[in-house]
């Protein structure tokens, strides 16, 4: 695998569903990210972890809550999400946030659905 | 509060024309910037990244940037209809996380 990965690729859940995605970088980076997109809004930065630690939560609902074990794996774990937070989650990789040089490289994302 | 804007399109051109995307951010520290394309459905992928002002070339891809202006741009010499995508800018302050645009949906007609 190269890149960075992520599963499920596609999930729907209820609402008092729980479930959990994960993500692989293998770029050798230590910072990772959470994103969501929902249609016709930018990207919005939810969770960054530097070196395991997590640096940034973006006022993010409780119902999201990251897990980062190691520098090469970010999860992110689901309960009773409400049906707005239906979107695209991706996960991407960076050297850490500094000096300038921030390229961040994008999984494929998972498109969730909260039925 | 740090915005990058983009005027969301669709931009429309014919093949083997030259596409011009353009964007503009409000922080004046800001110290590197980023051209991600991303296909519907699909996540963005990285194509273009200048620090410096002045141009940068890669193959069809020219990305401008002028920071007194707090203007960069993204030019896209002949045009393919495989280019049809929405282009998002991104834009680092050097210390902190990336903020995007909403992105411009190009539209390249045979």
């Amino acid at each position: 695998e190269t890149g960075v990965t992520q599963t499920p690729r596609h999930l729907v859940m209820g609402m008092t569903n729980k479930k959990s995605l994960k993500c692989e970088q293998h770029l050798g980076h230590n910072a990772m990210y959470w994103y969501k997109q929902s249609a016709k809004k930018p990207l919005e930065l939810m969770f960054v972890y530097n070196f395991k630690e997590q640096t940034e939560n973006n006022s993010v609902p409780s119902r999201f809550s990251p897990e980062c074990p190691n520098s090469s794996h970010l999860f992110l774990h689901l309960h009773t999400l409400q049906p707005e937070d239906s979107a695209l989650y991706l996960c991407a990789s960076s050297q850490p946030p500094g000096g300038g040089y921030n390229e961040q490289f994008f999984g494929p994302g998972t498109r969730l659905t909260v039925l | 509060q740090k915005e990058v804007e983009q005027n969301s399109g669709p931009l429309s051109v014919p093949e083997g024309a030259i596409a011009s995307l353009n964007c503009t951010y409000s922080d004046r520290g800001s110290q590197s910037f980023f051209w991600y394309r991303q296909y519907s459905g699909k996540s963005p992928e990285l194509i273009m990244f200048i620090y410096s002002n002045g141009d940068k070339e890669d193959g069809r891809f020219t990305a401008q940037l002028n920071k007194a202006s707090q203007y960069v741009s993204l030019l896209i010499r002949d045009s393919q209809p495989s280019d049809s995508a929405t282009y998002l800018c991104a834009v680092n302050e050097g210390y902190s996380t990336l903020t995007f645009g909403k992105g411009t949906m190009l539209l390249v007609s045979p």
